[in-house]
């Protein structure tokens, strides 16, 4: 099993939908969650945190269910401009420490 | 966040050559990392770089393939040794004020013939 695992999509949505994607991560004692966005042949960048309690940013809200662990990302009255591959990330204990562990990635396309 | 770039953004090299990457922050950095992203995938993490010290190598990753230095907390650099046409691929240094938020070069893209 993948440590973060997500449907790669793509996801092909109009102009001002709403869309949801999903992760799962394997280990229950992870602490952090973020999701990333990476635009084509670009660095990635971190879009947001996710917090226990969930969060909202705008149009974009992050969710965490840690009992089935789980986080979810919802884009709601999508843009064009939202088109990109979105990254979701687990810190995970390793072997030297802690690190950031990086999902496949769910690739949006958002058309007119 | 800090500005990060990287030399060089892409190359194409022969196999059997070895490669030198540079990462430059524009402010002191805690914590900086080097990833490797091959096409169609994700970013695995290669090493956390560390400053004074020898760089800290994740699991399938040696140091003798992929030498690291960081003489300062501004500055690392990642040398791809004895390449193969299998380490055609983008690598990336992030930096963090902490793990948990990284912030990530642009990439340098390396083609192995």
């Amino acid at each position: 099993r993948k440590e973060v695992e997500q449907d790669p999509g793509p996801f092909n949505v109009p102009e001002g939908a709403t869309v949801a994607f999903n992760c799962t991560y394997s280990n229950s004692a992870s602490q952090s969650f973020f999701w990333y966005r990476q635009d084509c042949r670009k660095e990635p960048k971190l879009l947001m945190s996710v917090y226990s309690s969930g969060n909202e940013d705008g149009r974009f809200t992050a969710q965490l269910n840690r009992a089935s662990q789980y986080i979810s990302l919802l884009i709601r009255d999508s843009k064009l401009s939202d088109s990109a591959t979105y990254l979701c990330v687990v810190n995970m204990l390793g072997e030297y420490g802690n690190k950031l562990v990086f999902g496949a990635g769910t690739i949006l396309r958002v058309k007119s | 966040s800090a500005v990060i770039s990287q030399k060089p953004s892409r190359d194409i090299c022969q196999r059997g050559t070895s490669l030198t990457i540079q990462c430059q922050v524009d402010s002191q950095v805690t914590m900086m990392f080097w990833y490797r992203q091959q096409p169609g995938q994700s970013l695995t993490l290669i090493a956390t770089a560390n400053q004074g010290s020898e760089a800290t190598y994740e699991s399938g990753f040696v140091i003798d393939k992929f030498p690291i230095s960081r003489p300062n907390l501004t500055f690392s650099t990642l040398t791809v040794s004895n390449m193969s046409p299998e380490d055609s691929s983008i690598y990336l240094c992030s930096v963090g004020r902490d793990l948990y938020e990284q912030y990530f070069g642009p990439g340098t893209r390396l083609t192995v013939t």
